[in-house]
């Protein structure tokens, strides 16, 4: 079955140290593939998408993913979490051909002190 | 950045009630969507439209209805809430083609008592 699978439900890192999220999908084609953050009592917003190219993909708010076909994934890092990385992450991939989004579970980064 | 606005944020009300939750965005785009999500679960389509007077079913079946008279505006109706469709519904939409992210508004909180 076609699926997004974030493995972590949630993550704790010290501010200031390194995050990576992890990211992976089952679909036959490569699908396009997306990272959305949601703070508290908020919406969505886009961190970043990949269609095709580069697989190192830059974004906003210091975040970038890297897309390897081999593995199916798509992880998130960043290299020096700050407090207001805080939130709820999620990936979302479009099936080639589709435009609706498949979202994973999500991974709930808390950031100590 | 797209511009999306739902109404209202919050809502409780009773069993039985017709709820009609708000959406509209002002940048013209032509296709919109209707997510519900349970706390810290992921994201899950209900309703999707491509445009004026194309309404769609998503992957989860829900009791609710939409319509779509005019571009920049997305309703969803229930017409007798229950307590079990307590959750979050998140709107959003996007334009272009596959690759154009879906942006998101904030969200309505709905709590059926």
């Amino acid at each position: 079955a076609q699926s997004v699978t974030q493995p972590d439900i949630h993550i704790t890192v010290s501010e200031g140290a390194s995050l990576e999220l992890r990211c992976n999908y089952s679909y036959g084609a490569t699908p396009y593939l997306f990272w959305y953050v949601q703070s508290p009592g908020q919406g969505l917003q886009l961190l970043l998408k990949y269609f095709s190219g580069d697989t190192l993909v830059q974004g906003i708010k210091g975040f970038e993913a890297e897309f390897k076909r081999s593995q199916s994934s798509f992880n998130l890092r960043k290299p020096s979490v700050h407090w207001s990385d805080a939130a709820e992450y999620f990936c979302a991939v479009a099936p080639e051909g589709f435009q609706k989004l498949v979202f994973g579970t999500g991974t709930r980064l808390l950031v100590s002190p | 950045e797209a511009d999306i606005y739902q109404t209202p944020r919050y809502l409780v009300i009773g069993t039985g009630k017709k709820i009609t939750l708000e959406c509209s965005q002002t940048m013209g785009h032509d296709k919109m969507y209707w997510y519900q999500q349970d706390p810290g679960m992921e994201l899950h389509l209900i309703h999707y439209s491509y445009g004026v007077n194309s309404t769609e079913k998503g992957d989860l079946s829900s009791e609710s209805t939409v319509s779509r008279i005019r571009t920049e505006h997305f309703p969803l109706t229930l017409e007798s809430a229950r307590p079990s469709h307590t959750s979050q519904y998140l709107c959003a939409s996007s334009d272009g083609g596959l690759n154009q992210p879906q942006h998101f508004g904030d969200g309505t909180r709905l709590s059926i008592l």
